[in-house]
């Protein structure tokens, strides 16, 4: 039972555009969010979070929204550059557990340039 | 500073052998997990370790799994009688005690024939 999901597999965007990527949770004792970007032969690297008592955290391109009444994340990425290219993962993580943090499956995007 | 180092990068191994795969945390981070990653699936939790315990080891798929922790530090995965579903990359992370971002190292290529 997978409790944290990202239902797309895949997103291909133009660059300068958009890229939204979005991650539900199940588990409404989740109350740390995490966003991890993956190049190929790389581990993940931590990009962006947010806490449950805040609906939006940005950081530069990056932007984290959270609605808690829908269990959803969303990651916004503004302008998309080819840079941008690789494999995010939405992780959750509860206040108690803060160590176990459980992964999504991944989305990848491509910037098409 | 240095970051997470995993060893060996690449592994090729026989069916039925076994393989011992090592990690070597940020220093100073308590918290040690292990994830591996199969081909076209997200990140799949293994084991948790905070300092040399680990308290949940509910990820590691059969009791041909095993993981250590010495010192604090450096851990060890070893995989007994290794089989071709075995193969995968192997992660490991690390992070402060009671924060949620994990830093993740290369990972190590598993190849089982």
């Amino acid at each position: 039972d997978q409790q944290v999901k990202q239902n797309s597999p895949s997103l291909s965007v133009q660059e300068g555009r958009i890229s939204i990527l979005n991650c539900d949770y199940t588990n409404s004792m989740f109350d740390y969010f995490l966003w991890y970007k993956k190049y190929p032969a790389e581990g993940p690297t931590f990009l962006i979070s947010i806490s449950s008592i805040k609906d939006k955290n940005e950081d530069g391109r990056f932007t984290v929204f959270l609605n808690k009444s829908a269990k959803h994340l969303s990651l916004h990425i503004v302008p998309s550059q080819p840079g941008d290219s690789a494999v995010y993962f939405c992780a959750a993580a509860t206040q108690t557990s803060y160590d176990k943090v459980i992964f999504g499956p991944g989305t990848s995007l491509s910037v098409i340039p | 500073g240095a970051g997470v180092s995993q060893s060996p990068s690449n592994k090729v191994t026989e069916k039925g052998k076994d393989v011992e795969l090592r990690c070597d945390p940020i220093s100073g981070h308590t918290a040690l997990y292990w994830y591996r990653q199969s081909l076209g699936q997200g990140l799949e939790f293994l084991i948790y370790f905070q300092g040399n315990s680990a308290p949940d080891k509910s990820g590691l798929p059969s009791d041909r799994f095993s993981a250590e922790r010495t010192g604090g530090s450096v851990s060890t995965l070893t995989i007994q009688r290794t089989q071709q579903e075995d193969s995968a990359v192997y992660l490991c992370a690390s992070s402060l005690a009671g924060r949620g971002t994990q830093y993740f190292g290369p990972g190590t290529r598993l190849t089982v024939l």
